[in-house]
């Protein structure tokens, strides 16, 4: 166990509709990333958040977008939905400073399944 | 551009020994990560090499080459629970993040 925890496990859903992932980092961690897996494509980099403020961005779709709350959990939204969408989401997270020397601790990740 | 390179699938027999290579091109660096990821399970740390040489930690260790651009990750004494994927993850260390480049990961197969 990293820690890091991740809701929903499993969410089914249809084409068009939004939802909201959530993690919540290890304790004392500030930074939080986000990371898309699917099966033809390794981890891809969405955004990163450090201390409630957006530190990088990869290839997140404009449809997609994240926050950093006050208390260090963080929400991934992803709305209009597409098939190609269908991905395992996970969320990492690590201290203190953010940076490329910090190792990462993965959740569990949230398997996404469009309809 | 950043482009990371590792083979796709291995096979080695239990008991032995395996060297998973991985070569890289990033627009910064700031270290190395290897992570070990179950099939539909989150990746879990092995090892971070930020200077050139070899990590070891346990039957697992991590060699560096910053200059060829070039890591490798050699496991010894295979148990069949090493079969997993190994991914490879430079840190760019561009701008003000420790944001990692996954390659495509190295499925590993220990048989009997």
């Amino acid at each position: 166990d990293s820690g890091v925890t991740q809701t929903p496990k499993h969410l089914i859903t249809a084409t068009g509709q939004r939802v909201t992932l959530r993690c919540s980092p290890r304790s004392g961690d500030l930074s939080v990333y986000w990371y898309q897996q699917s099966l033809d494509q390794g981890l891809q980099f969405l955004i990163h958040y450090y201390n409630g403020e957006e530190r990088a961005k990869g290839n997140i779709l404009e449809r997609f977008s994240a926050q950093q709350f006050p208390d260090l959990h963080s929400e991934l939204n992803l709305s209009s939905l597409e098939l190609g969408d269908s991905a395992l989401y996970f969320c990492a997270s690590s201290s203190p400073s953010g940076l490329g020397t910090d190792t990462q601790y993965f959740g569990p990740g949230t398997r996404l399944t469009v309809l | 551009g950043q482009n990371i390179d590792q083979p796709t699938e291995m096979t080695a027999t239990e008991g032995a020994i395996v060297q998973i290579n991985c070569t890289y091109q990033t627009s910064g660096f700031n270290g190395l990560f290897w992570y070990q990821q179950h099939a539909g399970e989150a990746p879990t740390f092995l090892s971070y090499n930020v200077l050139d040489g070899l990590e070891e930690k346990g039957r697992f260790s991590s060699f560096l080459s910053r200059s060829k651009g070039y890591s490798y990750l050699l496991l010894k004494e295979l148990q069949m629970k090493d079969s997993a994927s190994y991914l490879c993850a430079p840190s760019p260390g561009s701008g003000n993040t420790g944001k990692l480049i996954f390659g495509q990961g190295t499925t590993l197969q220990v048989k009997p």
